[in-house]
């Protein structure tokens, strides 16, 4: 079964900082990928996804998001927070080519942007 | 556009006490799935159905019981509330594919007392 890693439970950072949250899985073969942002109170949203093509991919509100298949990586960036990107994200995958569609998610990452 | 509609919003049952959580999509997805969410623990799956009349067990399963008698609908049962199960429980719906992502209801946050 596939595993995700989020490293920072909790980052902490000014507006206009450059954001960079990590994310490795565990599986060696072919996977979906996915970034779901959570704002305070609310469920949660798609930010952006990768499942082929190009694996530098661009999401809502600025983030974009890198698949290295090497480092089993899929960081999630922002050259610039707001306010407003305060949120837990969370890293998912899924592995069609073992037969799941579940997702499985990361511990999450709490993102706190200080004005 | 209603998504995926969760109810009730807001619960607190008795140890003991049995409840049913409901979802409904509208979006036509074939699968669904019941997670909870931890503080610190992420998203668990709980358990999920693959289309109407079909359930299977998630990661963790034990003390829940769920039905797809249509397709729209994905229930959620605790026959015997622990304290262990106070949580937010997240409904979600998805296409037959796996590169399709799921959409979140807004969840239900249970407290067992």
């Amino acid at each position: 079964a596939q595993s995700v890693s989020q490293h920072n439970h909790h980052v902490i950072l000014s507006e206009a900082a450059s954001l960079e949250l990590g994310c490795n899985y565990s599986y060696g073969g072919t996977v979906n990928l996915f970034w779901y942002v959570q704002y305070p109170g609310q469920h949660l949203q798609l930010l952006l996804k990768y499942f082929s093509g190009d694996p530098l991919v661009k999401g809502i509100k600025g983030f974009e998001a890198e698949f290295i298949k090497s480092k089993f990586s899929f960081n999630l960036r922002k050259p610039s927070v707001q306010w407003s990107d305060t949120a837990e994200y969370f890293c998912a995958v899924n592995a069609p080519g073992a037969g799941s569609y579940q997702l499985t998610f990361g511990k999450g990452t709490k993102l706190s942007v200080i004005p | 556009n209603a998504g995926v509609t969760q109810t009730p919003k807001f619960r607190v049952l008795k140890t003991g006490q049995s409840m049913t959580l409901l979802c409904a999509q509208d979006m036509n997805h074939e699968y669904m799935y019941w997670y909870r969410q931890d503080p610190g623990m992420g998203l668990r799956l709980i358990h999920y159905s693959v289309g109407e009349g079909t359930t299977a067990k998630g990661e963790v399963p034990d003390g829940y019981n769920v039905s797809r008698l249509k397709k729209q609908n994905f229930l959620l049962g605790l026959e015997s509330a622990a304290p262990s199960q106070t949580s937010v429980y997240f409904c979600a719906s998805g296409g037959v594919f796996g590169n399709q992502p799921q959409h979140f209801g807004d969840g239900t946050r249970l407290s067992i007392l």
